[in-house]
């Protein structure tokens, strides 16, 4: 099965200080990609970050970087220096090369000052 | 700007009164797509099309119709509406299937579907 598994339901960090949320996923391809969305209470889907499964490095966007371990099927979302705005939902993604992505359950972060 | 628009916003309606939510891009891209979000099951694809007159169903197409005429638009049809389609709709659209590869999968506002 083309499973995402997103174990924390929810999670909480003080503002400025880091956050990792948890993002593991099932596949027997070689080639695949890796995404996460933020999904802010006005509901919208945000783009934040890209993984390609034959990518060398993780890969950063800003305060996000991609921690990528490839043999244990991880990819996990790192927020640096958290701000308020950062609390929202996130949801892990792959592409499965049927034309869609499959998701997670996602994640909710809160902020606090 | 580019965007995904998608249309109404908000709906609440009825059981068995067909309802189509509209879906527009001003990007000129071949890929759309709708999905569902509903509480602990994340977002599932409903349907998909690479291209004009070209759409398939995803995994959970029970209930829905689309139809893609045009490239720009990509309409998602609930001709007989149960409470168990209540759910956040989106649409999404990339410039092809390579777009998806590098994240550019960009999705509408999202509709709130209210079937009682």
């Amino acid at each position: 099965a083309q499973k995402i598994t997103q174990t924390q339901p929810g999670m909480f960090v003080q503002e400025k200080e880091a956050v990792t949320l948890d993002c593991t996923y099932d596949t027997s391809d070689q080639s695949y990609g890796l995404f996460w969305y933020k999904q802010p209470s006005s509901g919208e889907m945000i783009f934040l970050i890209y993984q390609g499964s034959y990518d060398e490095q993780n890969a950063t966007e800003g305060r996000y970087s991609l921690n990528f371990q490839k043999a244990r099927k991880s990819a996990n979302l790192v927020i640096s220096a958290s701000q308020l705005g950062d609390s929202a939902m996130y949801f892990c993604a792959r592409d499965t090369g049927f034309q869609k992505l499959v998701f997670g359950t996602g994640t909710r972060l809160l902020v606090s000052p | 700007e580019a965007q995904v628009t998608q249309n109404p916003r908000y709906l609440i309606t009825v059981t068995g009164k067909k309802l189509t939510v509209t879906c527009s891009q001003n990007m000129n891209h071949e890929y759309m797509s709708w999905y569902r979000q509903d509480p602990g099951l994340g977002l599932r694809q409903i349907y998909y099309s690479m291209n004009v007159e070209v759409t398939d169903k995803g995994d959970v197409p029970e209930g829905y119709k689309v139809s893609r005429k045009e490239k720009r638009n990509f309409p998602l049809i609930l001709e007989s509406p149960s409470p168990n389609q209540t759910s956040l709709y989106f649409c999404a659209s990339s410039l092809e299937l390579a777009g998806l590869r590098t994240g550019e999968l960009f999705f509408g506002e999202g509709s709130r579907l209210t079937v009682l």
